[in-house]
């Protein structure tokens, strides 16, 4: 298994600009999360999913942040318009249940000049 | 309200020195504490959870529910050890299971 996979990798993009970051969670993994890290602070929890569905958003930072699961393989996290304090590494992880460890990808660095 | 903090954001000692990274949570239940490792160019990755009450890459971590603390420690560094750190909480009685966590330390082992 190849793990978590997150594209892009690395986004430059300019202020107003829509991004897009996709991930692909592990075969078989029931929960998938979005984090945020930053050097002030640090990771944080911005949205996860439970079978698909949205459990607590309560992270997210504002309504120009939303996130998607159409199905069990693909999650979305978009941003838009973007501002350059969105600038950050976003994680996606996920897990088999509620119990297990949670398998983190390689993050997208995002900037927005 | 749940709560993980980790005081410093830098650590720096030297090749063979102890080190302590401190965690402090604050959580009325029943918690569990992970600690978190993220090497350079590569994914965060678990190191190490207080259920297990295992020894990792030489590393423990003791859960003081009275200190409410979780530090983790190393009797002798190695310089393969540098990297970001964060603590983790997860509030056990909760069904969805997610984690909060601290706002990382970076440990540099110097040679």
């Amino acid at each position: 298994d190849a793990g978590v996979i997150q594209s892009p990798r690395h986004e430059v993009t300019e202020m107003g600009q829509e991004v897009t970051l996709r991930c692909k969670p592990i075969s078989g993994h029931n929960s998938l999360f979005w984090y945020r890290q930053t050097m002030m602070r640090g990771l944080e929890l911005l949205i996860y999913f439970n079978n698909n569905v949205p459990i607590d958003d309560s992270g997210m930072p504002e309504d120009r942040f939303s996130a998607k699961m159409p199905n069990a393989s693909f999650s979305t996290l978009k941003i838009q318009p973007s501002e350059p304090r969105d600038s950050a590494v976003y994680f996606c992880a996920s897990r088999r249940t509620s119990r297990d460890e949670q398998f983190f990808g390689p993050g997208t660095r995002l900037t927005v000049l | 309200a749940q709560r993980v903090t980790q005081p410093e954001k830098l650590l720096s000692v030297f090749k063979g020195a102890p080190v302590e990274l401190k965690c402090n949570y604050s959580y009325s239940g029943s918690p569990e504490l992970f600690w978190y490792v993220q090497y350079s160019r590569q994914r965060l990755q678990l190191l190490l959870r207080h259920i297990s009450r295992e020894s990792i890459k030489g590393f423990t971590a003791d859960l003081n529910k009275g200190e409410t603390s979780f530090h983790l420690k190393k009797p002798f560094a190695q310089e393969e050890d540098s990297a970001m750190y964060y603590c983790a909480l997860r509030a056990g009685s909760s069904n969805t299971g997610k984690l909060i966590f601290g706002q990382g330390t970076t440990l540099q082992v110097k040679p």
